[in-house]
């Protein structure tokens, strides 16, 4: 089955930290630029961060650059998300998507909760 | 940064009507780089449509997209009782990579 699945969140405290992984299966992964997008309450869905196939061009969104890392095992079939220095303003629902040929985002994860509180 | 302002922010329907979807940007954009995705809670993001009237694979005829410039519609022809959901509209392809537009709750009247 061609799926994305994403692990790793939990309750964190503010400047903690968190590692996501994205599992992704049925297809060629090494292939896709892969993503990383959040739903929070504050600002709704927001794209966090990319990565193509090679891990050579990696961008961010303002708002992670210098406190997230994005990166990928295409021997794993794994995306991965570090986050640290991590704010409340960060909470949120973390997805992978997968990235297709017109850029559009055609696959994508059910999510994986973070939440940054004391 | 392209801002996209979706309306309305609710539509109350009936199975079988006809829904009409807007999303206006802040500035104009290449078209080729307006998606539209269905959203359900607890459920992965659906794609479906990318360059503004293509649709993504496996998406029934009913959906169709349209517009350039800053306006951009989604219309479903005839609502099925499983298109009741959240519609988002997004940009993608500039910088930031993809900003998205705040929603269109379907729901049964």
């Amino acid at each position: 089955e061609v799926q994305l699945v994403e692990s790793g969140g939990n309750l964190v405290n503010p400047g903690g930290s968190l590692r996501l992984s994205c599992a992704a299966s049925g297809f060629t992964f090494s292939s896709y630029s892969m993503n990383w997008f959040r739903q929070t309450p504050g600002k709704g869905l927001e794209w966090v961060s990319h990565i193509v196939p090679s891990s050579d061009n990696i961008v961010y969104a303002d708002s992670v650059k210098g406190r997230f890392t994005i990166s990928r095992d295409n021997s794993k079939n794994s995306l991965n998300l570090q986050m640290n220095s991590l704010r409340v303003e960060d909470t949120g629902l973390y997805l992978c998507a997968r990235q297709e040929g017109h850029g559009a985002f055609d696959l994508w994860g059910q999510g994986t909760m973070v939440t940054v509180s004391s | 940064e392209v801002v996209l302002t979706q309306s309305p922010g609710t539509l109350s329907l009936s199975p079988g009507e006809r829904a009409t979807l807007s999303c206006r940007a802040s500035q104009s954009f290449g078209s080729n780089y307006l998606a539209w995705y269905q959203c359900k809670q607890g459920q992965a993001p659906r794609l479906l449509i990318y360059g503004a009237s293509s649709r993504a694979t496996g998406i029934p005829d009913r959906f169709s997209g349209s517009g350039s410039g800053t306006h951009f519609t989604l219309t479903i022809s005839r609502l099925e009782p499983e298109d009741f959901a959240v519609y988002y509209c997004q940009q993608y392809g500039g910088s930031p990579l993809a900003t998205f537009g705040g929603g269109t709750k379907v729901e049964i009247k």
